[in-house]
């Protein structure tokens, strides 16, 4: 079975910490994604990469960044926690190969940021 | 640019019952595919069901089925025979067939089943 895992299930920050959220998948997929999950407006995706050391810019970057060194890791980096960035993070994998275009979820990280 | 609608944010059904998801979407693609996601409360959301738009026939999967009508744009989601563990929040998605792997969510439906 496909694993997808995610650092912390809760984390609380303060107001312009630098914040990481880290996601592991262990299925070799090529593609990974993090989006924002927010009440009444679904899922938003923020960063997508494609293979190691790339990156896309999602519908909503603005004050976050990526990282991805190795294959099986995405980071997600808050420069500057604010309060408007209180979320539940979803991190997904994807294969390009055979089961292609089925994303795999973390369980998420729930951010609050005081 | 694509966008997809769901129009229930809230729905519940009796246990047994059946219940039926809706979703729209807009593009000017030819061929994309359709996913309903499944998120069940503090738990992973997993794949329910997809539909490949240049397939004629509607996906089923045991007790979920999809009413796909493409001129109308319309990939509504059937849960047969409801139980209590299909009480989660339902997500539609679209992605283009080509060129990109990245998803276009609904904004959710909240399903309860009631015991």
């Amino acid at each position: 079975d496909v694993k997808v895992t995610q650092s912390s299930r809760y984390l609380v920050k303060r107001t312009g910490e630098k914040v990481f959220l880290e996601c592991v998948q262990d299925m070799d997929h090529e593609n990974m994604f993090w989006y924002r999950q927010d009440p009444g407006l679904g899922l938003r995706l923020i960063y997508f990469s494609y293979d190691v050391k790339m990156k896309e810019k999602g519908d909503i970057p603005e004050g976050y960044s990526v990282s991805r060194e190795k294959k099986e890791r995405f980071s997600l980096i808050l420069e500057s926690a604010s309060t408007n960035q209180t979320s539940m993070y979803l991190c997904a994998s994807s294969s390009t190969g055979q089961h292609v275009n089925e994303q795999f979820f973390g369980p998420g990280t729930r951010l609050t940021v005081l | 640019a694509q966008t997809v609608t769901q129009s229930q944010p809230e729905m519940s059904v009796q246990e047994a019952e059946t219940v039926t998801l809706s979703c729209t979407y807009d593009t000017s693609e030819s061929n994309y595919y359709l996913f309903w996601y499944k998120q069940p409360p503090s738990r992973q959301m997993i794949l329910v069901i997809r539909q490949e738009a240049y397939k004629q026939q509607n996906a089923t999967e045991n007790r979920f089925s999809v009413n796909f009508q493409k001129a109308a744009k319309s990939f509504s989601l059937k849960i047969s025979d409801s139980q209590l563990g299909d009480t989660a929040m339902y997500f539609c998605a679209f992605m283009k067939h080509a060129g990109t792997y990245k998803y276009i969510f609904g904004t959710g439906t909240r399903l309860k089943v009631l015991a």
